[in-house]
């Protein structure tokens, strides 16, 4: 089984200021990650994913993640925020390959960009 | 596309009563999951569909909890009793397997539950 642990549920930043959400993951077998991203009063949607090759991942609005399997991390990064970023970011894994599409959840960190 | 489809988005009830959720996916998606949403546990899996069967109901919380999908278009999660402790934000996704690629996941805007 898979677990994952989002290690700060709350982060308040300052408008452009950089920001780091912090995601581990535990598994005994490989796996893809994700982050998704919530946004008041609204379903998740897809922000990035690793799958394979290049461990760094991009978003199309300035969010990189860095697969790490040494240290079982998938921390999110963005060197300056904005206020519309505020929302709940989730960390999830699935194990690669085959078909399965299970999705094991972290359980969120909310980011606040203030001004 | 429309996306995902819930309803309804809100849905007040009390004790004992039974609560129907309905969900339709995207169309062409072949499978569907239904999660629960809570503060204390976070998003957690409750069922998943794949070609309209269910493949993996280890997550539902109890017998009060059924899910169903009669068609590719549509889905239902049935409490019966509710309960207050069942008080979350449901969500349906939706994805097209198979292939060669990996495809995401794609949510719908969630079904809030209070039970009083």
């Amino acid at each position: 089984a898979q677990s994952v642990t989002q290690l700060d549920s709350q982060v308040p930043v300052f408008e452009e200021a950089p920001v780091e959400l912090r995601c581990n993951y535990s598994s005994s077998v490989s796996v893809y990650l994700f982050w998704y991203v919530q946004y008041p009063n609204q379903g998740l949607q897809l922000l990035l994913k690793y799958l394979s090759g290049s461990t760094l991942v991009e978003s199309i609005n300035g969010f990189e993640a860095e697969f790490n399997k040494s240290q079982t991390s998938f921390h999110l990064r963005k060197p300056s925020v904005h206020i519309s970023d505020t929302a709940e970011y989730f960390c999830a894994v699935s194990k690669s390959g085959g078909s399965n599409y299970k999705l094991t959840f972290g359980k969120g960190t909310l980011l606040t960009v203030n001004p | 596309d429309a996306g995902v489809i819930q309803s309804p988005r809100h849905e007040v009830t009390e004790m004992g009563q039974e609560v129907t959720l309905r969900c339709k996916p995207i169309s062409g998606h072949n499978s569907l999951f239904w999660y629960r949403q809570t503060m204390m546990r976070g998003l957690e899996l409750l069922i998943y569909f794949n070609n309209n069967v269910p493949i993996d109901d280890s997550g539902m919380p109890e017998d009060r909890f059924s899910a169903k999908m009669p068609n590719a278009s549509f889905s239902t999660l049935k409490i019966q009793p509710s309960e207050p402790r069942d008080s979350a934000v449901y969500f349906c996704a939706s994805i097209r397997t198979g292939g060669s690629s990996y495809n995401e996941q794609f949510f719908g805007p969630g079904t809030r539950l209070t039970v009083l």
